[in-house]
């Protein structure tokens, strides 16, 4: 069946740290891959995706993901936390332009000061 | 509309009572997507519309949920006989070309 994984339902980081949120999908074909935000009491926002176009992906506030086929990884980071980076980070994967978007469990994401 | 429209923003009902939660998604989305998210867990697939027709809905937890979508546009998720375990945010989300979704804000339902 198809699945994502995300490595650790909890990551604390110190503000201005290197910020890794991982991502492993089960795939035998090439997916799409997203990640999403979700902050406290809101819905979710895009952060970035990947279509088939190049490997590493940047999107909205510093992220970027890399897309390792041969680690079937789709891993966020980010250089330097920052403290409104604190949120839910939920990694997703689908298989076509019509089909579901299957989401992972989510990371929460603190930062201390 | 700009964005993905969820009403109610937060609902409350009585063990027992049906339930409708309303999804307007943005102009021209011919996909439409439910989600669950219950407590301290992920995103849980409900239903999926492409236009008016739910090609896909195997997430639907049982035969007290239902969902139906009119001219292409909103969609309503009913909920019967609700349940103290159906409480949870119910999320929307549409789509253009299928890759990517806007998600609405969600209704909170709670079930008492």
């Amino acid at each position: 069946a198809q699945s994502v994984t995300q490595l650790g339902s909890h990551v604390s980081v110190s503000e201005g740290a290197l910020v890794l949120l991982r991502c492993n999908y089960s795939s035998s074909v090439p997916p799409y891959l997203f990640w999403y935000v979700q902050y406290p009491n809101q819905g979710l926002q895009l952060l970035l995706k990947y279509t088939s176009a190049a490997t590493l992906v940047k999107g909205i506030n510093g992220f970027e993901a890399e897309f390792k086929k041969s680690e079937t990884s789709f891993h966020l980071t980010k250089p330097s936390a920052h403290m409104s980076d604190a949120a839910e980070y939920f990694c997703a994967v689908s298989y076509s332009s019509a089909s579901k978007i299957i989401f992972g469990s989510g990371t929460r994401l603190s930062i201390r000061p | 509309g700009a964005g993905v429209s969820q009403s109610p923003s937060n609902k409350v009902t009585e063990k027992g009572k049906d339930v409708e939660l309303r999804c307007d998604p943005i102009s021209g989305h011919t996909a439409l997507y439910w989600y669950r998210q219950s407590l301290g867990q992920g995103l849980e697939f409900l239903i999926y519309f492409q236009g008016n027709s739910a090609p896909d809905k195997s997430g639907l937890p049982s035969d007290r949920f239902s969902a139906e979508r009119t001219g292409g546009s909103v969609s309503t998720l009913t909920i019967q006989r609700t349940q103290q375990e159906d409480s949870a945010v119910y999320l929307c989300a549409s789509s253009l070309e299928g890759i990517g979704y806007t998600f609405g804000s969600g209704t909170r339902l709670t079930v008492v």
